[in-house]
């Protein structure tokens, strides 16, 4: 059984350019996770989504946004990067039921913003 | 909302040794908890979780973890660290009614030959 994938694995950008990273999860799951993981902050929650709908979001800027496929793939986009915006994002899914607990993580994409 | 608190960000322990990493939760009622390990470059791996029932969880690789609800604690453990062993271990707490996985800052685990 295929694991959660995330492309790109690696990317670099420059201030003001925006981001897409994908997140294709385990077949069968129907919730997604984004987390952004910085040396100083640790893993903080973006949002979750389940069923194409948002059903989760953390404290993040407006500049940070997500959706839902009806295959369940995911992509969560930034917007006008800043500097800070640097760091590694992880994907998670799980089958996606209220408190369903383990979530399964991609490897994630690491941004640089120059 | 939930929330987790790991109080060692770094711990050195010499292989062979016995190993206890820290978690203190926060939460209104009993949550789902969690134990992960990230190695450097690579996603987070489940190492156990606790739902309900025994209090006394078993994981891979050897690893251990008890919840306390009086002290609103679990703390993971294993007997005897391996070389391998040496990675982030990051403590995480859910909501029974949500699907909102939180993380603690991590543990940052050195393992001395």
């Amino acid at each position: 059984k295929a694991g959660v994938t995330q492309t790109p694995r690696y990317l670099i950008k420059t201030r003001g350019q925006q981001v897409t990273l994908s997140c294709s999860p385990i077949s069968g799951h129907r919730s997604v996770s984004w987390y952004q993981q910085t040396p100083g902050q640790g893993l903080q929650f973006l949002f979750e989504y389940f069923s194409e709908t948002q059903r989760n979001k953390g404290n993040f800027p407006g500049r940070f946004s997500g959706r839902q496929f009806s295959n369940s793939r995911s992509e969560m986009n930034v917007s006008t990067l800043e500097l800070g915006d640097s760091a590694l994002y992880l994907c998670a899914s799980s089958f996606g039921g209220a408190g369903t607990g383990e979530l399964f993580f991609g490897e994630g994409s690491r941004l640089t913003v120059l | 909302a939930q929330s987790v608190t790991q109080p060692d960000i770094h711990i050195t322990v010499s292989e062979g040794a016995s190993l206890e990493l820290r978690c203190n939760y926060s939460y209104g009622a009993t949550p789902y908890l969690f134990w992960y390990v990230q190695s450097p470059g690579q996603g987070l791996q489940l190492l156990l979780k606790y739902f309900s029932g025994d209090t006394l969880v078993q994981g891979i690789k050897g690893f251990e973890a008890e919840f306390k609800r009086s002290q609103s604690s679990f703390n993971l453990r294993k007997p005897s660290v391996h070389w391998s062993d040496a990675a982030e271990y990051f403590c995480a707490v859910q909501g029974y009614n949500n699907n909102d996985m939180r993380f603690g800052a991590g543990t940052r685990l050195t393992v001395k030959p």
